[in-house]
């Protein structure tokens, strides 16, 4: 299957800081890029659905100033955390369609860790 | 009501034995329907995708879909520990955005 590759695996950073993850699909171009949140023993929660070259719509109560998320070019998308406090520890996962995915499939990165001390 | 809900468990079976998973949903509009097996701590993993009704099956694994009772299943036959993990079911619509709506998923324990 198609890859998506997701960095850094896991971060710990320092309340107030902000934190940059990235997703890229290696194999294959995407055109939309999704970003979810699951928090421990729960399921995963879109959080915004990126355009390659547009803006990211958001999904009702996810805040747009604090989930920065930039889709430059058919191959990476970033989601920056900004101003992290400890609530927004949690395991953040991209996930891609592909430009002749006419179909519902999805790939997912391997998740990426936050931990807010 | 969730718009897809599927019972947690965790669902202990041993080696060897046929595994039911579940989910039922409400929106109609759902037309792509995924599993998909996460290990803790990963990334979900895409096991079985099927569009519309119908039955997929791929080595140990099939999925079926019954859209007239909005109900879907993934058989696992001969389990094996190595299947352990939480299994997502998920689901889109054919038109606008397609973002897939998860299942809570259910915990796996295939014991020796």
């Amino acid at each position: 299957g198609a890859v998506v590759s997701q960095h850094p695996s896991w971060v710990i950073c320092k309340s107030g800081t902000s934190v940059k993850i990235e997703c890229r699909s290696l194999d294959f171009q995407a055109t939309t890029m999704f970003w979810y949140r699951q928090f421990p023993k729960q399921s995963l929660m879109l959080m915004a659905t990126s355009n390659e070259g547009s803006k990211a719509t958001y999904e009702q109560g996810v805040e747009k100033d604090k989930f920065l998320i930039n889709h430059a070019s058919l191959t990476l998308s970033t989601l920056t955390v900004t101003s992290a406090h400890p609530e927004d520890s949690s395991f953040y996962i991209c996930s891609a369609r592909g430009l002749a995915a006419n179909t519902g499939e999805l790939f997912f990165g391997e998740g990426s860790r936050l931990t807010v001390l | 009501q969730k718009e897809v809900e599927q019972d947690p468990g965790p669902l202990s079976v041993p080696e060897g034995a046929i595994v039911s998973l579940n989910c039922t949903y409400s929106n109609s509009a759902f037309q792509y329907f995924m599993w998909y097996r996460q290990y803790s701590r990963k990334g979900p993993e895409l096991l079985m995708y099927t569009y519309s009704s119908g039955n997929k099956e791929d080595g140990r694994f099939t999925a079926q879909v019954d859209k007239s009772s909005k109900y879907i299943s993934l058989f696992i036959r001969d389990s094996q520990p190595s299947d352990s993990a939480t299994y997502l079911c998920a689901m889109s619509a054919r038109t606008g955005r397609r973002a897939l709506t998860f299942g809570s998923g259910t915990r796996l324990q295939v014991q020796p």
